[in-house]
This record gives structure tokens, C-alpha cells and sequence, in this order.
């Protein structure tokens, strides 16, 4: 059962925002909201996450509804390297199952 | 640095000859886990372990095998590899609450 939905691609100009969205409807109160990202077939790698309070760190900012029922990803800057597979994913933080959907294919152009 | 290991990191083989993928972690973990990756299907749990001496079938255990005899090693093994294993596998782990999962770089294995 997916989780979550996201579209499955998006393009975006270097240097301007990147804006993901990810649906949730389903999540529970105890469920985080995870990104990671996938650059071509390389492990995937952490970017952020959150409960219910908006998140930011050095790679992103995390928005995440009142209602919880959906968020986005944002990435300020993008840059070419920033193309990848981005994945959200719900889940209690010692859930021992860390489920991927198919994620969106974000491709920066120059 | 932080790190998560895999070797091999390419392997080609064929049908029935057993075959260990090693995956080492320097980060004091307790958690570790395998996945596979196929075209369409996405990120895929093999085996998980909590802990030395502790592990379970993630979702889709068929054909493979684990151990977790040290904290940094969690091996994956292949006793009779068939070429639906063909496939890029991605060892995990991460800390008491996993939070934040590291990965590899990945092993890509082709089965003849």
C-alpha cells in the first residue's frame, strides 16, 4: 500500500527554487515525513525530515501542512547536480522497514 | 569519515555458484539492512538486523541469506544465485532510532 504520492517527474531551471510535493493523507500522528534522494543509481542519501513543524537544514526545507496531510520539499537553489530520484516517505522514526515509492525524477537544466 | 562499505561493488556469475557481498559500517550502528533495486519496482528490503545476533526477513528474503556476528559487518549471501537476482543491492544502516538510514554505494550483480 503506497503511503505516498508524488509526481513521477519534474524539471527545473539551475539556480531557481525546486518546489516537491508529496500526499500523505493517510499518515498517523506518530509518522515522520522523510526525504531522501537517489543520483543515478548511487545509494540513496538522507536530505530531511519532520513531524509537523517546518524543517530546514543546509540541503533543504522541509513544509509540511497544518493538516499533515501533505508537504514539499523545497531545495532553494537547484543546481545540475541536484538531478535525481527524490522519495517521501512516512514512517515512525524506529520503524525497522523503510519503504520507497517510485519517487519524482527531478532533472535541473541549465 | 562515515561510511558504509559494500564489496563487490560489480560481480558478474552464474547460476548456483554461492557468492557473499560484504557490507562494513564505521559509524557504531545497531541497524543494518539490505535492499535490492529493479527497474520499476523500486527500493526493495531484504533482511534488517537490530542488533548482533538479531535479524529478520525484510520483503523479499527468497534466496537469500544474512548474518550479524559483529556490529560493523552485516553480509549478504547468495548460497545458489538464479538469475532473478540480477540486481543493484544497497546495504543500510543507522542508529538506535533510524532516524537517518546511510547507504552504500551499491553492489551491481548479474547472475548468468
Amino acid at each position: 500500500d503506497a503511503k505516498t504520492t508524488q509526481p513521477p517527474s519534474m524539471d527545473c531551471a539551475e539556480g531557481r527554487a525546486a518546489n516537491l510535493p508529496c500526499n500523505h493523507s493517510t499518515i498517523s500522528g506518530n509518522e515522520y515525513v522523510y526525504w531522501y534522494r537517489q543520483i543515478h543509481s548511487q545509494g540513496p542519501q538522507y536530505i530531511i525530515h519532520g513531524l509537523k513543524n517546518n524543517e530546514t537544514n543546509e540541503m533543504a526545507s522541509l513544509i509540511i501542512t497544518e493538516d499533515r496531510k501533505s508537504s514539499t520539499l523545497i531545495l532553494p537553489h537547484a543546481t545540475l547536480r541536484d538531478t535525481a530520484v527524490y522519495y517521501c516517505i512516512v514512517r515512525v522514526p524506529n520503524d525497522y522497514k523503510l519503504s520507497f515509492g517510485a519517487g519524482t525524477t527531478v532533472t535541473v537544466r541549465a | 569519515e562515515a561510511q558504509v562499505t559494500q564489496n563487490p561493488r560489480y560481480l558478474i556469475t552464474v547460476t548456483g555458484k554461492k557468492l557473499t557481498v560484504t557490507c562494513s559500517q564505521n559509524m557504531n550502528h545497531e541497524y543494518m539492512s539490505w535492499y535490492r533495486q529493479d527497474p520499476g519496482l523500486g527500493l526493495r528490503q531484504i533482511y534488517y538486523s537490530m542488533n548482533v545476533e538479531v535479524t529478520d526477513k525484510g520483503d523479499v528474503p527468497e534466496g537469500y541469506k544474512v548474518s550479524r556476528k559483529e556490529k560493523r559487518n552485516f553480509p549478504l549471501i547468495l548460497e545458489s544465485p538464479s538469475p532473478n537476482q540480477t540486481s543493484l543491492y544497497f546495504c543500510a544502516s543507522s542508529g538506535p532510532f533510524q532516524e537517518t538510514q546511510y547507504f552504500g554505494p551499491g553492489t551491481r550483480l548479474l547472475v548468468l
